[in-house]
């Protein structure tokens, strides 16, 4: 079935580093991908998405490239803030028997220091 | 501009008794999915309704079911709880069916079983 894997967290790093979630899939046929955050005590949100293969999605100064000879889709931020500690999720969509599911990986909690 | 709304916030039960959850989904948006969110895990489907039908179900007992209102809200019912049943429940909404759109997110019911 399918499944997403990603690194395991917690993720600590001071302000202004270089952030990078790796992020691994397992799926039949081709995918979209996500990228959801989760801030204490709410639900999640949509941070990016890519549908095909080789598309870069990108919001708030984060970005993850669609891989599918890797079937990989790694988050990454060049200059962390203290406001981007939550808890990240990778998920994608398959589609056909998997209508309307999204299958999530088990979440990095990452925490930024000033 | 409501966003998905989820009642109520807590809820504490003892084991075998019933709950029901309720969902109002984004304006505009006619798709509702519930997700089961265990501490320190990601979001686990549990089923989407779409006019008013459950179109998908993930691998959940027939103790969990729901039920879509013609205004496309939403309620959530377990029966016969267990303790594994303690968790957080997700409702997102979108719109036409699937799960390729934006899901939107509530920020959930934190259900505790004693």
């Amino acid at each position: 079935g399918d499944s997403v894997t990603q690194m395991e967290g917690p993720v600590t790093l001071s302000e202004e580093a270089f952030l990078t979630i790796n992020c691994t899939y397992t799926a039949t046929g081709y995918p979209s991908l996500f990228w959801y955050v989760q801030y204490p005590g709410e639900g999640l949100q949509l941070l990016l998405k890519a549908t095909k293969a080789d598309d870069k999605g990108s919001n708030k100064g984060f970005e993850a490239t669609y891989r599918k000879e890797t079937t990989s889709f790694h988050l990454e931020k060049g200059s962390v803030q203290v406001s981007d500690s939550a808890v990240y999720f990778c998920a994608l969509y398959a589609g056909g028997t998997s209508y309307g599911k999204l299958t999530f990986g088990q979440g990095t909690i990452l925490t930024v220091h000033p | 501009d409501a966003g998905v709304t989820q009642s109520p916030t807590h809820l504490i039960k003892t084991r075998g008794q019933q709950v029901t959850l309720r969902c109002s989904p984004k304006s505009g948006h006619d798709t509702v999915s519930w997700y089961q969110q265990a501490l320190g895990q990601g979001p686990q489907f549990i089923f989407q309704y779409y006019e008013e039908e459950e179109r998908q179900r993930g691998n959940f007992p027939d103790r969990f079911s729901g039920h879509q209102f013609p205004n496309y809200s939403s309620e959530l019912n377990v029966n016969a709880l267990l303790l594994g049943d303690s968790a957080l429940y997700l409702c997102a909404s979108s719109l036409g069916g699937g799960g390729n759109q934006p899901q939107h997110f509530g920020d959930g019911t934190r259900l505790s079983i004693l």
